[in-house]
């Protein structure tokens, strides 16, 4: 079945740089548009990137536009997020997630019907 | 961007309770509304997509309706395992929005 594993969360300073990472397995990876969503402590989601399947396309929230940068390696089934010029309100729980079904176009929109378990950053001094 | 008003923010309610939720967009989105649960210390769980379909093993006490701006998420009577926090998200623009969500608790 399908199954995502977030890694590389901890703890950074402000103006420092982190990764996170995806490992996808249960699925032909190559195939689908992934997303990167977060959620601060006690607070709402938050909808931080989206990358076509072949990775040409690549779209951020204005929140993180200009520092954070998505990736895929659809050789190693694998998502990363490099996350740059990190700020106190980057502090989140980090999911990637999967839409149910494949689209070829990179302006496919959809919900979001696989989650990770998700990756704690928090950013502080 | 579009964003997504959703409410109440909470409610009290009890076991078999019928609960309607409502979320608001700043423009139509075109039933690109998806409606998720979320337990604590757990990820998301998608319920239902295209404003009214059921994901796949979703119980058919959750239901969908709305069109243009307005949509609502149904839960024709409460279970216990259906206190969580609701969130509907628009996906008829790339940048993604959720509402802020709604906190079901049991009365």
């Amino acid at each position: 079945q399908v199954h995502l594993v977030e890694s590389g969360g901890g703890v950074v300073q402000p103006g420092r740089s982190l990764r996170v990472s995806c490992a996808a397995s249960g699925f032909t990876f190559g195939s689908y548009a992934m997303h990167w969503v977060r959620q601060a402590p006690g607070k709402g989601l938050e909808w931080v990137s989206h990358i076509s399947f072949d990775g040409s396309n690549k779209f951020y929230a204005d929140s993180v536009k200009g520092r954070f940068t998505i990736s895929r390696d659809n050789s190693k089934n694998t998502l990363s997020l490099q996350m740059n010029s990190l700020r106190y309100e980057d502090t989140a729980v980090y999911y990637c997630a999967r839409p149910p079904w494949r689209c070829s176009s990179p302006t496919c929109y959809s919900p979001l019907d696989y989650w990770g378990q998700g990756t704690l950053v928090t950013v502080s001094s | 961007d579009i964003q997504m008003t959703q409410s109440p923010s909470s409610l009290s309610v009890s076991v078999g309770d019928r609960v309607t939720i409502t979320c608001r967009a700043s423009q139509g989105i075109s039933n690109s509304l998806a409606w998720y649960q979320q337990k604590p210390g757990k990820a998301p769980k998608l319920l239902l997509y295209a404003a009214s379909r059921v994901a796949t093993g979703v119980p058919s006490r959750f239901s969908g309706t709305g069109s243009g701006t307005d949509y609502t998420l149904t839960i024709s009577s409460l279970q216990p395992e259906d206190f969580a926090t609701y969130y509907c998200q628009q996906y008829e623009s790339i940048q993604y929005t959720f509402g802020q969500g709604t906190k079901v608790e049991i009365k």
